[in-house]
């Protein structure tokens, strides 16, 4: 298995830009996590689905953020607009059943 | 939501020895996890420990938990240079299904 794939792996872009973060799960994993690392606040989950339903965003921090995942194989983490304090890198990760989540590379944000 | 703190922050070793890394909680845990992150990379699980278990191994790897102490450590024997990175627990209390909340980590640096 080609484990998490997330792309792109780096994106700069201008304050006000929309963003697009991709995700794909490993085959047959019915959760999904996106987190958010920084160096001051360390790794914030965003939010997370089971079978591609949202079960809690409560970590999202504002509305400019969006998460969608319209299957099984697929997720979007959108930013719109985008500001330069959302400059971060930002994980996927999947699991089945058992407790072990499976992360991907991550995409590395740069909001200048 | 609960965290995980590490204690400490940053530890740095010569080749060979033992490295100890400890972890605290706040609440009731379903179980308790241990991840590794090589700079630049996603984060890798390494070992779960379940809140009826008091010790698990794995290769080199040795976990403890009390939960009377609400506390794990995480014990490298005889490292290696290769073990150099950032080491975080991730704590699943009893009241959520799959959600994780991480600590800070530990920087661990293994000089050769």
């Amino acid at each position: 298995d080609a484990g998490v794939i997330q792309s792109p792996r780096h994106e700069v872009t201008e304050m006000g830009q929309e963003v697009t973060l991709r995700c794909k799960p490993i085959s047959g994993h019915d959760y999904l996590f996106w987190y958010r690392q920084t160096m001051m606040r360390g790794l914030e989950l965003l939010i997370y689905f089971n079978n591609n339903v949202p079960i809690d965003d409560s970590g999202m921090p504002e509305d400019r953020f969006s998460a969608k995942m319209p299957n099984a194989s697929f997720s979007t983490l959108k930013i719109q607009p985008s500001e330069p304090r959302d400059s971060a890198v930002y994980f996927c990760a999947s699991s089945f059943l058992e407790e072990t989540q499976y992360f991907g590379p991550g995409t590395r944000l740069l909001v200048l | 939501s609960q965290q995980g703190e590490e204690d400490p922050q940053a530890l740095s070793i010569q080749e060979g020895e033992n490295a100890t890394m400890n972890c605290s909680y706040k609440t009731s845990i379903n179980n308790l996890q241990w991840y590794r992150q090589n700079s630049g990379r996603g984060l890798v699980h390494l070992i779960l420990i379940r809140s009826n278990e008091r010790e698990k191994h794995s290769g080199r790897l040795r976990v403890t938990l009390d939960t009377s102490k609400k506390s794990s450590s995480l014990l490298i024997t005889a490292s290696r240079a290769a073990d150099t990175a950032s080491y975080f627990c991730a704590i699943q209390d009893s009241g959520s299904a799959r959600q994780l909340t991480f600590g800070s980590g530990t920087q661990l640096t293994v000089l050769p």
